[in-house]
C-alpha cells in the first residue's frame, strides 16, 4: 500500500492568513492526488483532484500543486468556514489511501 | 444533483455480519464507481472498496475476505456486507461516488453520504 503522511498536523491560523498544508507519498504518485475538506460530523468534501484541478464550486483560494512525492494544498486567505480538517488521498494505485490529516483552528 | 444516504444497524454483535445500504438519488448507479470507506479516530479514513457499473468489485486486501458490495438498480442503491465484526469494525461508515476525472484520469470521491455510525459490542 501507498502511505500517505501530511505536515504538520495541527495549523493554528486566523482569519485572512496564508496557510499551507504538505503531503507526502511513499511512492511516485505521478499527479494522482486529490484533498479533502471535513467538517465535524460531516462528510469529506472534494476540492482537489489530479494534484491541482479545483473541483466545481470550491473557491479559487483553494490551490494545490505539486508531482511525484510531494505535494501541496494552499489556503491563500483563511476565511471563517475554512476551520476544518484536510486529507490528502492517492489515486494512482488499490487500495486507496488517505493521509492522517491536518487540522486547521483558529489561532 | 446526486444524494447518497446510508442506513443500517447502528449496533452489530462481535462475529456477525454488518449490513449497511447507500441509496442514491439524482444519479443512476449504473454509471461511476460506488464506493464504501469507513472512519475511525485511531486509523482515520479508510477505503473499503467499490463496485462499477459492469457489476465489477475492487476491495481493500485488508478486508477483501470479509467484505462484499453489490448493487441493485432496481433499487437505485449499494450495499455493503461485512463479515465476522469485531470491535475493530466500529466506525463511521460512509458511501461515496467515483467520478473519472482529470489528467492524468483517475476516480475521486466527489459526492458522499453523510455516514452512519456502527458499533460493534455485545
Amino acid at each position: 500500500d501507498i502511505q500517505m503522511t501530511q505536515s504538520p498536523s495541527f495549523v493554528s491560523a486566523s482569519v485572512g492568513d496564508r496557510v499551507t498544508i504538505t503531503c507526502r507519498a511513499s511512492q511516485g504518485i505521478s499527479r494522482w492526488l486529490a484533498w479533502y475538506q471535513q467538517k465535524p460530523g460531516k462528510a469529506p468534501k472534494l476540492l482537489i483532484f489530479a494534484a491541482s484541478n479545483l473541483q466545481s464550486g470550491v473557491p479559487s483560494r483553494f490551490s494545490g500543486s505539486g508531482s511525484g512525492t510531494d505535494f501541496t494544498l494552499t489556503i491563500s486567505s483563511l476565511q471563517p468556514e475554512d476551520f476544518a480538517t484536510y486529507y490528502c488521498q492517492q489515486a494512482k494505485t488499490f487500495p486507496r489511501t488517505f493521509g492522517p490529516g491536518t487540522k486547521v483552528d483558529v489561532k | 444533483q446526486v444524494h447518497l444516504q446510508e442506513s443500517g444497524p447502528g449496533l452489530v454483535r462481535p462475529s456477525e455480519t454488518l449490513s449497511l445500504t447507500c441509496a442514491v438519488s439524482g444519479d443512476s448507479i449504473s454509471t461511476y464507481y460506488w464506493n464504501w470507506l469507513r472512519q475511525t479516530p485511531p486509523k482515520g479514513l479508510e477505503w473499503i472498496g467499490y463496485i462499477h457499473d459492469t457489476g465489477s468489485t475492487n476491495y481493500n486486501p485488508s478486508l477483501k475476505s470479509r467484505v462484499t458490495i453489490s448493487a441493485d438498480t432496481s433499487k437505485n442503491q449499494v450495499s455493503l456486507k461485512l463479515s465476522s465484526v469485531t470491535a475493530a469494525d466500529t466506525a463511521v461508515y460512509f458511501c461515496a461516488r467515483g467520478s473519472v476525472v482529470g489528467v492524468p484520469a483517475s476516480d475521486y470521491f466527489d459526492s458522499w453520504g453523510q455516514g452512519t455510525l456502527v458499533t460493534v459490542s455485545s
